[in-house]
């Protein structure tokens, strides 16, 4: 089954730590984006990507760093500088990049705590 | 920054109910997408309406879009227990880089 995989599904940050959050896709799409949500409120974009070897900040993306050195994997790294890291944080990818009519698929999300 | 505005906040209804959720947004788009998140789970695409349609259906759902009032609605038939979730409006903009902005929700209980 294609589908995007994110793990750990729990992980708790210490002060002071980075964590790094796992995206992995086998839909053979070219972007990737990571999502930050929290209680009552939407989604909001942290980096998005659409090739390999490039990315670009979303709306929050102080405090968090990405890579995407393959097609199939977008890590996300929540550094210390964020100082309020706790959310669900949704990885998602769509076909082609820069065409408007795609619907983005999500993986099952990573809840983020602080120790 | 956030454009779609989702009423009501939450919704509780018996089964076999229709549910109504409307989104409202400030800006021109190029179309406007529904999405559902089960509790504790990624978000599905239920629905894509472009700008130049006014209606779509699939099964159960049913999307109006209406420009000049910068609104959409879901209607859900005849709901059942599993529809109880989350549901998302998000809009691509025009012409804009092509992100999704999306919405705080509506929460749907549906009551058995």
């Amino acid at each position: 089954d294609g589908g995007i995989t994110q793990s750990p599904k729990y992980l708790f940050r210490k002060e002071g730590q980075n964590v790094t959050l796992s995206c992995e896709q086998n839909l053979n799409h070219d972007a990737m984006y990571w999502y930050r949500q929290d209680p009552g409120q939407g989604l909001r974009l942290i980096y998005y990507s659409q090739i390999v070897n490039d990315f670009q900040k979303g709306d929050i993306a102080e405090g968090y760093s990405v890579s995407r050195e393959k097609k199939e994997s977008f890590p996300l790294t929540v550094t210390s500088a964020q100082k309020n890291p706790t959310a669900f944080y949704l990885c998602a990818s769509s076909i082609v990049p820069g065409a408007p009519n795609q619907p983005q698929h999500f993986g099952d999300g990573t809840r983020l705590s602080i120790l | 920054s956030q454009q779609g505005e989702e009423d009501p906040q939450a919704l509780s209804i018996q089964e076999g109910e229709n549910a109504t959720m409307n989104c409202s947004y400030k800006t021109s788009i190029n179309n406007l997408q529904w999405y559902r998140q089960n509790s504790g789970r990624g978000l599905v695409h239920l629905i894509l309406i472009r700008s130049n349609e006014r209606e779509k259906h699939s099964g159960r759902l049913r999307v109006t879009l209406d420009t000049s009032k910068k609104s959409s609605s879901l209607l859900i038939t005849a709901s059942r227990a599993a529809d109880t979730a989350s549901y998302f409006c998000a809009t691509v903009l025009m012409d804009s880089n092509y992100q999704l902005i999306w919405g705080a929700g509506t929460k749907l209980i549906i009551k058995p």
